[in-house]
C-alpha cells in the first residue's frame, strides 16, 4: 500500500530556509493532492498547504508569504520550503494525503520528522 | 479561517464508559467533518470522514454525529486503545482548520 516518509534537516538556524522532501511509496504521486501539516510540540495541528500532481498549489494565507510546495515527480516526491523560520516553526511537520478525490481529510499519513529553529 | 472549538480538553473516563466530544465551528461547514485519534509521538489517525462516515477498520464503537455547526464523536464503551488525544478538522473551507484536541485520560 501507498506509503509516506518524511526526511529533511533536524535543525535549522533562525532566519534560515526549512526545506523538507515527503517521498511517495508504493503508489503513484498521479492524481492526488499532497499536503504538510505541522505539529508544534504539545500543542494542536495546522495544515500548511497542499500541491495537485498537476503543479496547481493552495496555501494557508498565515504562511503563504513563506511557503513554497513543489512536486518531484520522476522521483515520486513533494517537497516544503518554509523561509524566513523563527522558534514558532519549531514543529512536527507531517506530509498526508485524502484518497478521496472530492473531500479534504487525511487518511494517509507519514510518521512525521521534528524540526527543531535554534542557533 | 473557521474556528473549530472542541469540548472537553480534557476527559477522565474509566474503561466501559461511554464517552462523548463536541466540536463546534465558528459558521456552518455542512457535513464536512473528520475526526482523528492520535497518540503520543505518532501521526493523527482518521476515524469519521463527513461528520458520520466510519473510516474502513475502525471498530465501530466509534461513530460521528452533527452537521452545521455542532459535531459529536461518541466512545460506545472505552476500551484501553483509545485512550489518547482526539481532533476535529473541518474542510468545508480552505485554509482546513483543526480543533485544539481533546485528551481521553484514564479515570
Amino acid at each position: 500500500q501507498v506509503q509516506l516518509q518524511e526526511s529533511g534537516p533536524g535543525l535549522v538556524k533562525p532566519s534560515e530556509t526549512l526545506s523538507l522532501t515527503c517521498t511517495v511509496s508504493g503508489g503513484s504521486i498521479s492524481g492526488y493532492y499532497w499536503s504538510w501539516i505541522r505539529q508544534p510540540p504539545g500543542k494542536g495541528l495546522e495544515w500548511i498547504g497542499y500541491i495537485y500532481y498537476s503543479g496547481s498549489t493552495n496555501y494557508n494565507p498565515s504562511l503563504k508569504s513563506r511557503v513554497t510546495i513543489s512536486l518531484h515527480t520522476s522521483k515520486n516526491q513533494f517537497s516544503l520550503r518554509l523561509s524566513s523560520v523563527s522558534a514558532a516553526d519549531t514543529a512536527m511537520y507531517y506530509c498526508a494525503t485524502t484518497s478521496s478525490h472530492s473531500q479534504w481529510y487525511f487518511d494517509l499519513w507519514g510518521r512525521g520528522t521534528l524540526v527543531t529553529v535554534s542557533s | 479561517d473557521i474556528q473549530m472549538t472542541q469540548s472537553p480538553s480534557t476527559l477522565s473516563a474509566s474503561v466501559g464508559d461511554r464517552v462523548t466530544i463536541t466540536c463546534r465551528a465558528s459558521q456552518s461547514i455542512s457535513s464536512w467533518l473528520a475526526w482523528y485519534q492520535q497518540k503520543p509521538g505518532k501521526a493523527p489517525k482518521l476515524l469519521i470522514y463527513k461528520a458520520s462516515s466510519l473510516e474502513s477498520g475502525v471498530p465501530s464503537r466509534f461513530s460521528g454525529s452533527g452537521s452545521g455547526t455542532e459535531f459529536t464523536l461518541t466512545i460506545s464503551s472505552l476500551q484501553p486503545d483509545d485512550f489518547a488525544t482526539y481532533y476535529c478538522q473541518q474542510y468545508d473551507t480552505s485554509p482546513w482548520t483543526f480543533g485544539q484536541g481533546t485528551k481521553v485520560e484514564i479515570k
